[in-house]
């Protein structure tokens, strides 16, 4: 595609709720990252693929969140027992390789009730 | 533990005049080093970046300076434009994992 997408754009759950959030990144692009944002702060890593292969979910804050890229192309990041804490943008970024420019998504935006 | 600081939370600058933004790191491991710009609803982009093996690199009006010995970065914008108001987040990573480390960025206002 033209760039990377995310869907949905934002999501409003209650707690308790699993989530699953999407990311599609640029076609041609290896490496996928998924990062957290809180408001006011930057981008906060929680794991990277590359391809399908995921080397390094150290950023990931809790059992309850699991990242999947099975066919190294679209990614999915679940949530599941949302709490209220877990409330931010997340966002999905893809580079060509590791260590190349990042393109970001627009990220989805989530509210835990 | 930040191991990425941006210690300006915001900045104001005349048009066509310099804007200068700057990061502290504390990991000596870090060896490339990014900024990006973010508008509102949008996502970040990259503007520049530097690896740990220089201390300068420059494109266009924006250059970044990159002091190894102070763990300092910063990021040059001469002349400022309006356009250039945004937020501005440093990056850095380590050889070896793509574990990008953002800093909590500078909202930059460039006034006319």
């Amino acid at each position: 595609g033209a760039g990377v997408s995310q869907s949905p754009r934002y999501k409003v759950t209650k707690r308790g709720q699993d989530v699953t959030l999407r990311c599609d990144p640029i076609s041609s692009h290896a490496t996928l990252y998924w990062y957290q944002q809180a408001l006011g702060q930057g981008p906060e890593f929680l794991t990277y693929f590359n391809y399908e292969a995921q080397p390094d979910k150290s950023g990931l804050p809790s059992d309850r969140f699991s990242a999947e890229r099975p066919e190294g192309s679209i990614s999915t990041l679940t949530i599941q027992r949302t709490e209220q804490r877990d409330s931010a943008m997340y966002r999905c970024a893809s580079s060509p390789t590791g260590g190349e420019t990042q393109y970001f998504g627009p990220g989805t935006r989530l509210l835990v009730l | 533990d930040q191991q990425v600081k941006q210690n300006s939370p915001s900045l104001s600058v005349q048009e066509g005049r310099i804007s200068i933004l700057n990061c502290d790191y504390t990991n000596s491991m870090f060896d490339y080093f990014l900024w990006y710009k973010k508008y509102p609803a949008e996502g970040p982009t990259f503007l520049i970046s530097i690896s740990s093996i220089k201390d300068k690199n420059e494109d266009g009006r924006f250059t970044v300076f990159l002091n190894k010995s102070a763990k300092h970065l910063s990021l040059h914008i001469v002349p400022s434009q309006p356009g250039d108001s945004a937020v501005y987040f440093c990056a850095a990573y380590g050889q070896g994992t793509y574990k990008y480390i953002f800093g909590t960025g500078t909202r930059l206002k460039v006034l006319a």
